[in-house]
């Protein structure tokens, strides 16, 4: 069965230090696409980047990356020297190639905090 | 920013009524999604659409339906809302799937009381 795991809850930092976010997922299919969203406190949703299966380069974006590894079953996300900004919800989705019309599994999400 | 709009933002109503939420897109895209996101759950499909009245349940569709009868809106309705339909519901919208990320409206807050 599809299931993503987030084990961090909570997570608590002091601006400019550096944060890696957790994902564990599980799934039978070979095909799959790995996402990432951010959750500020206004509650949007905000996309942040799509991984497949086949791409486990890892990704950088300015202060963020991201860390696929397909023989852990991960897609960690890591913020490099924090802002206050960066405060928000953040969520890892999995959608599998044949599962129905695309549809999101996420996982529990975990609320990033970073203080000044 | 993708268009896409929710209507009404928020909402309290009593239980035993029936609640209807309105998702508008303007991106003309194909699919869309009804989830609701409550805490420690993260977010949860309700029903979703691949074309105008095609629609399809989710893991957590009991008590909802949703028609769609032009592209670009999608409506949800509680048929007879309860307590634990009290949440927040997001409508999401792709190009594609499963490949093409969605994008999510600003979110519908009920409270069923």
């Amino acid at each position: 069965a599809q299931k993503v795991t987030q084990a961090q809850t909570e997570i608590s930092v002091v601006e400019k230090e550096d944060v890696t976010l957790d994902c564990v997922y599980e799934t039978r299919d070979t095909t799959y696409y790995l996402f990432w969203y951010k959750q500020p406190p206004s509650g949007e949703l905000v996309f942040l980047i799509r991984r497949n299966s086949f791409d486990e380069q890892n990704e950088i974006s300015g202060r963020y990356s991201w860390n696929f590894q397909k023989s852990t079953s991960s897609f960690n996300f890591t913020i490099t020297a924090s802002q206050v900004v960066d405060s928000a919800v953040y969520f890892c989705a999995l959608s599998e190639l044949y599962n129905q019309g695309g549809k999101l599994i996420f996982g529990q999400g975990t609320e990033l905090s970073v203080k000044p | 920013d993708a268009g896409i709009t929710q209507s009404p933002r928020h909402k309290v109503t009593e239980t035993g009524t029936p609640v209807t939420l309105r998702c508008h897109q303007t991106e003309n895209h194909r699919y869309m999604y009804w989830y609701r996101q409550d805490p420690g759950h993260g977010l949860r499909l309700i029903h979703y659409s691949y074309g105008v009245k095609d629609t399809d349940k989710g893991e957590v569709s009991d008590g909802y339906s949703v028609s769609r009868s032009k592209t670009e809106d999608f409506l949800l309705t509680l048929e007879s809302a309860t307590s634990s339909q009290t949440s927040v519901y997001f409508c999401a919208i792709s190009s594609g799937t499963p490949s093409y990320e969605q994008y999510f409206g600003p979110g519908t807050r009920l409270t069923v009381t």
